[in-house]
């Protein structure tokens, strides 16, 4: 059965910090992806990362996948109010026509001024 | 482009009460799927739908059943609500010609069973 598991679940940091998310994961999957919730709102796709040492950046998000360590992480660079929001990884499970996700529990981010 | 659309975005049921929430997509997707979300857990998958006329159950099934009505819609239905049920619903489609696609979410239905 697949489990995802983030840390850390809640993160503090000062504006202009940086600092990294970590999501592993039980079983074998060739796609991870990472999300983004704000408050009351719903998940906004930010990666997909489909191979082994794919990283992909976007502004100061840049996220990466190692499948052989079953972990991906997402680092924050100089991190800006902005960026305060929950992260979600998820992974893809095998079976059948479908994408189904299993997501992680989440990492609530508050950038502090 | 209206994207996933879920009905009603509020509903507030009493234990016992039944109910379905509607979810209808307008990206000509294949794959539908019901997730809820509860503080501290993430989103949990309930059941989803490969293609029109199929469904299969995921991580957290029971108390509820679906309907995949056409390939637009893919409803979710509370037959005996129990507080337990008191979550964030999402619901969510993606593309099957992109296995890898990512999902595509609805704004949710905030459900309070008292």
């Amino acid at each position: 059965e697949l489990k995802v598991e983030q840390n850390p679940l809640f993160l503090s940091m000062q504006e202009g910090k940086n600092y990294t998310i970590y999501c592993n994961y039980s079983t074998t999957s060739d796609r991870l992806y990472w999300y983004r919730q704000d408050p009351g709102k719903s998940l906004e796709s930010l990666f997909v990362l489909l191979s082994n040492g794919a990283v992909k950046q976007e502004g100061r998000l840049m996220a990466s996948l190692d499948t052989k360590a079953r972990l991906s992480t997402l680092h924050i660079t100089a991190a800006v109010h902005d960026l305060s929001a929950t992260y979600f990884c998820a992974v893809g499970s095998y079976g059948g026509a479908t994408n189904k996700l299993i997501f992680g529990t989440g990492t609530l981010l508050a950038v502090q001024p | 482009n209206a994207g996933v659309t879920q009905t009603p975005k509020f509903q507030v049921l009493k234990t016992g009460q039944s109910m379905t929430l509607q979810c209808a997509q307008d990206m000509n997707h294949n794959s539908m799927y019901w997730y809820r979300q509860d503080p501290g857990m993430g989103l949990r998958l309930i059941y989803y739908s490969a293609s029109e006329g199929t469904t299969d159950k995921g991580e957290v099934p029971n108390g509820y059943n679906v309907s995949r009505l056409n390939k637009r819609e893919f409803s979710l239905r509370l037959e005996s609500a129990a507080p337990s049920q008191t979550s964030v619903y999402f619901c969510a489609s993606s593309d099957y010609r992109g296995l890898n696609s990512p999902l595509h979410f609805g704004n949710g239905t905030r459900l309070t069973v008292t």
